[in-house]
């Protein structure tokens, strides 16, 4: 497709259930980024992937939350025994790898409401 | 470790005012820089970015921002605000060679008739 493909774009689940989310990069873009937006919040950074290097996982929350890269395009954020407080909206960015730039290309996100 | 903070989560003009919306960044070198905008119910997109050539950015919707480095400051304005500005505006900044970007927590901005 054209831009940052998302999905679900809305997710309601109960406390303690496990949730996929899914985001499908821009083609040929080799970076990709997971943001997670509370409400009233700025843009807390979660996960990084560039090529074939390890991700920067810094900014997950807790062991809860992991996310994969397959082949180098498609990737999957994952949210095990979800709380209350992981309710958000979770952005997916991708770009191409560019020392200059590296603007980030934004989904339109995934609302998760853990209840 | 670079930060970004934005002075001002809401701001209020009236149409056809100034807009000013204001970033600060925290780093040891000078990083890229840039504005993103998020209209209601939408993702964000680029707005303007500053990479270490002009100073003065010009972007999208005639929006423009300055990159001072003595004030490690990087301004968001507009001489006219219209209608259909109104949105939530994030400043952001990256290290040259850095993968990630951070941040501002974000600034809402209303355009009053």
């Amino acid at each position: 497709g054209a831009g940052v493909s998302q999905s679900p774009s809305n997710k309601v689940t109960e406390k303690g259930k496990d949730v996929e989310l899914r985001c499908d990069p821009i083609s040929g873009h080799t970076a990709l980024y997971w943001y997670r937006q509370s409400l009233g919040q700025g843009l807390e950074f979660l996960i990084y992937f560039q090529g074939n290097s390890a991700p920067d996982k810094s900014g997950l929350p807790s062991d809860r939350f992991s996310a994969e890269r397959t082949g180098g395009s498609v990737s999957t954020l994952t949210i095990q025994r979800t709380q209350q407080e992981d309710s958000a909206v979770y952005l997916c960015a991708s770009s191409y790898w560019d020392r200059n730039t590296g603007e980030l290309f934004f989904g339109e996100g995934s609302r998760l409401t853990v209840l | 470790a670079q930060s970004v903070t934005q002075l001002g989560s809401h701001v209020s003009v009236s149409e056809g005012a100034l807009v000013l919306l204001r970033c600060n960044y925290s780093s040891s070198v000078p990083p890229y820089l840039f504005w993103y905008v998020q209209y209601p119910n939408q993702g964000l997109q680029l707005l303007l970015k500053y990479t270490s050539a002009a100073t003065l950015v010009k972007g999208i919707n005639g929006f423009e921002a300055e990159f001072k480095k003595s004030e490690t400051s990087f301004h968001l304005t507009k001489p006219s605000a219209h209608m259909s500005d109104a949105a939530e505006y994030f400043c952001a900044v990256r290290m040259a060679n850095a993968g990630k970007s951070t941040f501002g927590d974000g600034t809402t901005l209303t355009v009053k008739p």
